[in-house]
């Protein structure tokens, strides 16, 4: 079964860093792009991030640009975004998503249930 | 990098068609074939029913079809049924700078 889990959502400070990452299973991950999409609460969805099959090529939403970084281990099946200064902007369900190939931001065919990022004091 | 501009609520009787559109610009929906739509239901994930302007993938009902004209796309669900009544986002390339960008979402209603 085609499968993407989310972890390492929580609450953090503002100013603070989290690192998320996303278990895939079921394809051949390192032959697709990966990407972090989000959702505000009662918002709606907010590209964020996309990598290459490969990992050597990335992209990011100019609201992230600088503080979000996303990474892959094609040999874990891993897609990770590491976030740092974080703003209650960024609170939101953070969602990994796979491409429908290996393009960046063509169309997302399968999306994990997302992690819940909430940054307060 | 603004967001396509989608209607926030369309409606449809069961057995009618409905057409949600989504425009852009010229640097995103005019400019690439690369315009997605998605189906969210409350608390699930989204769902890809129509990429590259007007593919559906396996198993999405040809109720559902998607085309472009200049820098407008537009979905249209034929048929509807109470099950369409949902949230749908369109999303399009928007060049490698910073490619991908989401519309603010329509709600469907089913009547």
């Amino acid at each position: 079964e085609v499968q993407l889990l989310e972890s390492g959502g929580g609450l953090v400070q503002p100013g603070g860093s989290l690192r998320l990452s996303c278990a895939a299973s079921g394809f051949t991950f390192s032959n697709y792009a990966m990407n972090w999409v989000r959702q505000a609460p009662g918002k709606g969805l907010d590209w964020v991030a996309c990598i290459s099959g490969s990992g050597g090529a990335t992209h990011y939403a100019a609201s992230v640009k600088g503080r979000f970084t996303i990474s892959r281990d094609n040999s874990k099946n891993t897609l990770s975004l590491q976030m740092n200064s974080l703003t209650g902007e960024d609170t939101a369900v953070y969602s990994c998503a796979k491409d429908v190939g290996d393009n960046a931001f063509n169309a997302f065919d399968i999306w994990g249930q997302g992690t819940m990022v909430t940054v307060s004091s | 990098q603004s967001a396509l501009t989608q209607p926030p609520s369309a409606s449809g009787s069961p057995g009618q068609s409905v057409t949600i559109s989504c425009t852009g610009t010229s640097s995103d929906v005019g400019g690439y074939n690369y315009v997605s739509w998605y189906q969210q239901h409350p608390g699930k994930a989204p769902k890809l029913m129509i990429y590259e302007v007007s593919k559906r993938p396996s198993g999405v009902p040809d109720r559902f079809s998607g085309s472009k004209s200049g820098n407008t796309a537009s979905l249209t669900v034929s048929g509807l049924q109470a099950e369409d009544e949902a949230d749908y986002y369109c999303s399009s390339y928007a060049g490698r700078n910073n490619p991908g960008v989401f519309g603010g979402g329509t709600k469907l209603t089913v009547l």
